[in-house]
Parts: structure tokens; C-alpha cells; sequence
């Protein structure tokens, strides 16, 4: 069955520290993979997305994350968080054929310090 | 302006009074879905419908219903409501292309049982 973790529940960063979040999955075939982004009293917007070839994938508001294969995980990155990052963070898996069912981890919810 | 909409965005409601949250989406897309959203618990899938008159149940379908009369609704129906079923609701959307699979998310629909 499919499983995604997200280990860090809350987060604290400086503004203009550096970030990663962590998102370790469980699944039986080729993942597809999605960080979304909610801000308070908003729904998700997508980050970005895996899907195939290049393991290092961009996404909006310099956000970046790498899929590795061998450790399970899709961490989420940003080398200088800004205070409007602030936000909850979530992790999905989903598969490449069939239903479009997503996964989504617990989330974690990122606290920006000025 | 491509968006999924949903209403109503805040409902309270007593136990055994039926309701429905509305959710319509002008994407054209195939898949529609629901989710609730609990603290600590991340998102979980409701229902979900692959295609007019083809629905299935998510993780957590009891005492919700659903129907897929036309293409760009999906509306989630409680036909009993009960406090449990307090929730923070999610639509989503998405085409069922070969990498065009992310979700496309309504602002959610809060609600409250008493």
C-alpha cells in the first residue's frame, strides 16, 4: 500500500536561512511524485512534480526538490526562505497509470522568523 | 480563469440534517475527488470519479455519498450528518493525461456538526 511520511511535524527557520523538508514514501511502482503548498485559510497549490527523467526537479517560488530512488524520498528545498513562506507543506504520491488517487503525508508546517 | 469551485465555503449544521457542498470545476477534467482535511491526519481521499457516472470510494467514504452527472461537478453529499464528520473539505481536479496528473484544489469547504 502506499505511504508517504513526513517526519518533521513543525519547523522553525530565519529568514533567509536556508530550508528542507523531508518526505520518505512507500510505493510498489514507479512513483509520481508532488509537494503542495497550503497557506492559511487556502487550499493546495502545487509546488512542483515528479514524474520522470531528471531527478532534480525546479517548482515555483525557487522551491526545488530531488527524487532519490534509492533512499525513497523527495525532499523539498529553498536555499534563502523568505517570511511568506510560512505556510503548511505536504508530500503526495501518486502512480503513473490508473486511478489519479493521490497520497498526501501528515504535512508540515514551516514557521519563518524574521 | 481556471479554478475549482466549491460551496458553501462555512457551514454549521446540527446532527441529521442533510447537507451538500457543491464542487465545479472549469478545466474539463476527467478525474474529480474529495478530501478531508484533520489536523494531524494530513488529507484523506473521500470519494473519487474517474469520468461522468464512474465513481469509487476513497479511504474514508462512510457516511458520505457522491454523484457524477456531468463532467464539471462533484458535489459530496451527508445525508446524516454526524460530529465526526467536523472537517475541513477539499475538491480537486485534474486531467487523466500521462503527466498532467497533479490535483488543481478548491479553497475548501469548512464544516461543523454539532
Amino acid at each position: 500500500a502506499q505511504s508517504v511520511t513526513q517526519p518533521d511535524i513543525h519547523i522553525t527557520v530565519s529568514e533567509g536561512a536556508s530550508l528542507e523538508l523531508r518526505c520518505n514514501y512507500s510505493y510498489g511502482a514507479t512513483p509520481y511524485l508532488f509537494w503542495y503548498v497550503q497557506s492559511p485559510g487556502q487550499g493546495l497549490q502545487l509546488l512542483l512534480k515528479y514524474f520522470s527523467g531528471d531527478t532534480l526537479v525546479q517548482g515555483i517560488k525557487g522551491f526545488e526538490a530531488e527524487f532519490k530512488r534509492s533512499q525513497s524520498s523527495f525532499n523539498l528545498r529553498k536555499p534563502s526562505v523568505h517570511w511568506s513562506d510560512a505556510a503548511e507543506y505536504f508530500c503526495a504520491v501518486g502512480a503513473h497509470s490508473g486511478a489519479n488517487n493521490l497520497f498526501f503525508g501528515t504535512g508540515t508546517r514551516l514557521t519563518v522568523i524574521p | 480563469e481556471a479554478q475549482v469551485t466549491q460551496n458553501p465555503r462555512y457551514l454549521i449544521t446540527v446532527t441529521g440534517k442533510k447537507l451538500t457542498v457543491t464542487c465545479s470545476q472549469n478545466m474539463n477534467h476527467e478525474y474529480m475527488s474529495w478530501y478531508r482535511q484533520d489536523p494531524g491526519l494530513g488529507l484523506r481521499q473521500i470519494y473519487y470519479s474517474m469520468n461522468v457516472e464512474v465513481t469509487d470510494k476513497g479511504d474514508v467514504p462512510e457516511g458520505y455519498k457522491v454523484s457524477r452527472k456531468e463532467k464539471r461537478n462533484f458535489p459530496l453529499i451527508l445525508e446524516s450528518p454526524s460530529p465526526n464528520q467536523t472537517s475541513l473539505y477539499f475538491c480537486a481536479s485534474s486531467s487523466t493525461a500521462e503527466k498532467r496528473r497533479e490535483l488543481f484544489f478548491g479553497e475548501g469547504s469548512r464544516l461543523t456538526v454539532l
